[in-house]
């Protein structure tokens, strides 16, 4: 079946160090990647997302890279700042679904 | 309104009661998704409605959760008969068509005791 997964479940950073999130899946058929941030008792906040025809998309001090061959997904976040701390989620969708496939997430935790 | 709201943002309730969820969705927004999320989890997809009909309702877990939609706007997600494993927070999220960027909302945190 379809799966998405993370390859670490938390990930420690200095403040204004770059950090690199990363996230496996397994369905060659998905087109659609995107990455949600989750702070505590909030909802998914949409960072960046990118289709399969592109294998980079940068936004505001986060970056998106999609590997198809591996099928590898990661977000950079540069100049890491205490607000960034949250938990991380990859999500995929495949053409014609409408539902997204949510990896398990992992925790970034930027200290001071 | 400026996002997806949601409400109650909490509820407990006991074992065998029923409970009703209430999405708001960002207006304009065609489409809108619920979801479930189990404590240090990720997201479980549950139903999608585009418009008020529900092509997707297949990770609805049991024929005790049911939802609906009115007006193109407004969606309910009911339990029935709430058992102690559908404590969670239910999520919901809306986009413009159903290949947009799906927004969400602050979610609904459920205890069943």
């Amino acid at each position: 079946g379809e799966s998405v997964g993370l390859h670490l479940p938390t990930l420690s950073v200095q403040e204004g160090d770059n950090s690199i999130i990363n996230c496996a899946y397994s369905n060659s058929a998905s087109d659609y990647f995107i990455w949600y941030k989750q702070e505590s008792g909030k909802g998914p906040q949409f960072i960046i997302d990118i289709r399969s025809n592109m294998d980079k998309r940068q936004g505001q001090r986060v970056t998106v890279l999609l590997n198809k061959t591996v099928k590898h997904l990661s977000l950079q976040i540069a100049a890491t700042q205490p607000g960034d701390s949250a938990v991380y989620f990859c999500a995929e969708k495949t053409q014609g679904a409408q539902k997204l496939v949510f990896g398990q997430g992992t925790r970034l935790t930027i200290n001071p | 309104g400026a996002g997806v709201s949601q409400s109650p943002s909490n509820k407990v309730t006991e074992k065998g009661k029923d409970v009703e969820l209430r999405c708001d969705p960002i207006s304009g927004h065609t489409a809108l998704y619920w979801y479930r999320q189990r404590l240090g989890q990720g997201l479980e997809f549950l139903i999608y409605f585009q418009g008020n009909s529900a092509p997707d309702k297949s990770g609805l877990p049991s024929d005790r959760f049911s939802a609906e939609r009115t007006g193109e706007s407004v969606s309910t997600l009911t339990i029935q008969r709430t058992q102690q494993e559908d404590s969670a927070v239910y999520l919901c999220a809306s986009s413009f068509g159903t290949a947009g960027t799906q927004y969400f909302g602050p979610g609904t945190r459920l205890l069943v005791l």
